[in-house]
């Protein structure tokens, strides 16, 4: 069975600065998919980043990059000039590659606090 | 914009009771899961299905809770009889899986409380 995990159930980060949320896991399998999801308090779960496990080229959405280091089963969110409206729950999420579908195994979250 | 709706929002009831989440996933995904969302059990994976057919409920309690998909347009989730430690934010999502990858979008969940 995959697990993730995300070591660092809270986190702050000043207005503008650059913060790194950590996540691994554990998986036998060559191709997956990563995947950060955002929760802020309105509790909507939002996709953040998607990253395809054969892809060695770090995904990229705005201010939102990840570094993805598959041999060590690594998979890190780094969000750059953080902004108020990024506090929320951040989870690390592993999808493997199923012939019958797909299912989503999550990490404990991460709770990121941006102050002013 | 495509959404998965979920009904309804919030849901207070008493130990005993029935209760039936809805969800309606976007139109034309093909898989749809449930999942349950504690403090300490974090996100968990209730069940899911593909092409309406149920493929794992492994995570579901199967005495007390039960998932279908009538249609394409309808996912239910129902718990009978509800207990205390039911209690929690039930996300329904939904996907289109066609050998590939695709993003889980997910509604803005059902609060259960169970008194």
């Amino acid at each position: 069975a995959q697990t993730v995990t995300q070591s660092q159930p809270e986190m702050s980060v000043q207005e503008a600065e650059t913060v790194t949320l950590s996540c691994t896991y554990d998986t036998s399998e060559n191709n997956y998919y990563l995947f950060w999801y955002k929760q802020p308090p309105s509790r909507q779960m939002i996709l953040v980043i998607r990253q395809e496990a054969y892809k060695q080229q770090n995904a990229t959405e705005n201010r939102f990059s990840v570094n993805f280091q598959k041999a060590a089963k690594s998979f890190s969110l780094k969000i750059s000039d953080s902004q108020l409206g990024d506090t929320a729950m951040y989870f690390c999420a592993f999808m493997k590659l199923e012939t019958s579908g797909s299912r989503l195994t999550f990490g404990e979250g991460t709770q990121l606090t941006v102050n002013p | 914009d495509a959404r998965v709706t979920q009904t309804p929002r919030h849901k207070v009831t008493e130990m005993g009771q029935e209760v039936t989440m809805r969800c309606q996933p976007i139109l034309g995904h093909n898989t749809v899961f449930w999942y349950r969302q504690t403090m300490m059990q974090g996100l968990e994976l209730l069940a899911y299905f593909r092409n309406r057919a149920p493929l794992d409920d492994s995570g579901m309690p199967k005495d007390r809770f039960s998932a279908e998909m009538p249609d394409a347009t309808l996912a239910t989730l129902k718990i009978q009889p509800s207990e205390p430690r039911d209690s929690a934010v039930y996300f329904c999502a939904s996907g289109l899986m066609v050998g590939n990858n695709s993003p889980l979008h997910f509604g803005n969940g059902t609060r259960l409380t169970v008194t």
